[in-house]
């Protein structure tokens, strides 16, 4: 089974609309990263969530950390077609493990 | 702002051949790693480098695989004898200088290597 589920896989949204993404742990998460990712190329970070309750911004992206039921959710508000990409969350267990990625297309 | 780096870009192989992918690190980091992602799959965990050893490695870093830091500035990913599935992107990241596992790992740009 996945360590790191993320849904939806995809989402298309119309510009100026918020959207979601979620994260979800099958283990304790001790630290959770957002990175985002444009087709072929690396990774960028985004931020990481550490403590329950967390939240945290970057301009219109952001995001908080359930402790509890172990998942993270990534908000971004008004959504523009430069937040188009790849969103991957990622965890460290022993290791960074990554899920398999939101691919988010914003439509003009 | 400090990046790290990955040279070449791309790389072509035939199978059975080495490759070298080169990383420089952001220069105050103590931690190191390397990634692959095999095209539309996810980004794969293959080893994690702190103090000149080894710390963690995926069941994917067999012994074809190894890892050095030949100087002080340089992170090394060798493959020694290609096969087709090696075919990916390769990540290479570096976080610290604080206690290891919560830093946040800043990644390379990557290196497509494509094996025929």
């Amino acid at each position: 089974s996945q360590e790191l589920e993320q849904s939806p896989q995809s989402l298309i949204v119309q510009e100026g609309k918020n959207l979601t993404i979620n994260c979800t742990s099958s283990k304790t998460l001790y630290g959770l990263y957002w990175y985002k990712q444009k087709y072929g190329e690396g990774l960028i970070f985004l931020m990481m969530l550490q403590k329950g309750g967390e939240e945290k911004s970057h301009e219109k992206i952001s995001a908080k950390l359930d402790e509890k039921k172990q998942q993270s959710s990534l908000h971004i508000t008004a959504s523009q077609p430069s937040h188009a990409g790849i969103y991957l969350c990622g965890a460290v267990y022993n290791d960074m493990r990554f899920g398999a990625g939101t691919r988010l297309t914003v439509k003009p | 702002e400090p990046e790290v780096t990955q040279t070449p870009s791309h790389q072509v192989t035939q199978m059975g051949q080495e490759v070298i992918l080169r990383c420089v690190p952001i220069s105050n980091h103590l931690y190191f790693y390397w990634y692959r992602q095999i095209l539309g799959q996810k980004v794969e965990f293959l080893v994690s480098f702190y103090n000149n050893e080894i710390s963690e490695k995926s069941e994917i870093f067999d012994d074809q695989f190894s890892v050095e830091r030949p100087d002080g500035s340089n992170f090394t990913l060798k493959i020694r004898s290609t096969k087709l599935e090696d075919s990916a992107m390769y990540f290479c990241a570096s976080s610290g200088p604080g206690a290891g596992g919560l830093e946040t790992q800043y990644f390379g740009p990557g290196t497509r290597l494509l094996v025929l």
